[in-house]
């Protein structure tokens, strides 16, 4: 009964190439992010979405676009992916959006960008 | 600048063995921290979280210390076990609340042998 989910858990593509990555959870919860953790397994976090309510962090390129459909799916689309994007990927889901609440991780998506 | 500082990197313990795992922050204003567990090639699980009332906080084997004076915390693995293999995670929230206000450690890389 699999509370946070991505798929697909593998991503293997060209540069240049545009690709999505969804989520969907399950738990009810009102807020969804996007966190990156790259090769030195350092965790950032992307975005964050409460609500429809989109957060976006500015570090991040506009080449990453969130996009919510609903309260329990949060996809996030790469235009034209660069070798630095290679990275996996993992997204959360918290009650709310206070830093309080604890967040639930998906399985994470490593995506390989050659 | 807010920052989590995690130590030591990577530590090699054998079964049944104690270990304790450090985390410094300048994280300010200070609202809560958390503890979490990545096992590899899955996304994270929050084992504690402690506001700066709260110094102590225990989750079966895992006891997390708070001192918010000196800004230290501590995750003490009592009688190890293989399956505790895995990179355990600091994270403080600052008082503002959101996903912005969260400062990441690095993460300590914790294998257990046999």
């Amino acid at each position: 009964d699999t509370a946070v989910s991505q798929t697909p858990k593998y991503l293997v593509t060209q540069m240049g190439n545009d690709k999505s990555i969804k989520c969907e959870q399950n738990l009810g919860h009102d807020t969804m992010y996007w966190y990156k953790q790259d090769s030195k397994k350092f965790l950032k976090i992307m975005f964050s979405y409460n609500n429809k309510e989109l957060i976006i962090n500015e570090t991040v390129p506009n080449r990453f676009s969130p996009k919510s459909p609903d309260k329990a799916h949060l996809n996030l689309h790469i235009n034209s992916l660069e070798l630095g994007d290679s990275a996996v990927y993992f997204c959360a889901s918290s009650q709310d959006l206070g830093g309080g609440d604890t967040q639930y991780f998906g399985p994470g998506t490593r995506l390989t960008v050659l | 600048k807010n920052q989590v500082e995690q130590s030591p990197q990577s530590l090699i313990i054998l079964e049944g063995k104690n270990c304790t795992l450090q985390c410094n922050y300048t994280v300010s204003p200070f609202s809560n921290l958390r503890w979490y567990k990545q096992d590899t090639g899955r996304g994270p699980v929050s084992l504690t979280i402690m506001t700066f009332s709260e110094n102590t906080k225990s989750n079966g084997r895992y006891t997390a210390t708070l001192d918010a004076d000196t800004k230290q915390s501590s995750l003490h693995i009592t009688a190890s076990q293989l399956s505790d293999s895995a990179s355990y995670i600091c994270v403080v929230s600052d008082s503002g609340g959101g996903a912005d206000g969260l400062t990441f450690g690095k993460g300590t890389h914790l294998i257990i042998q046999p």
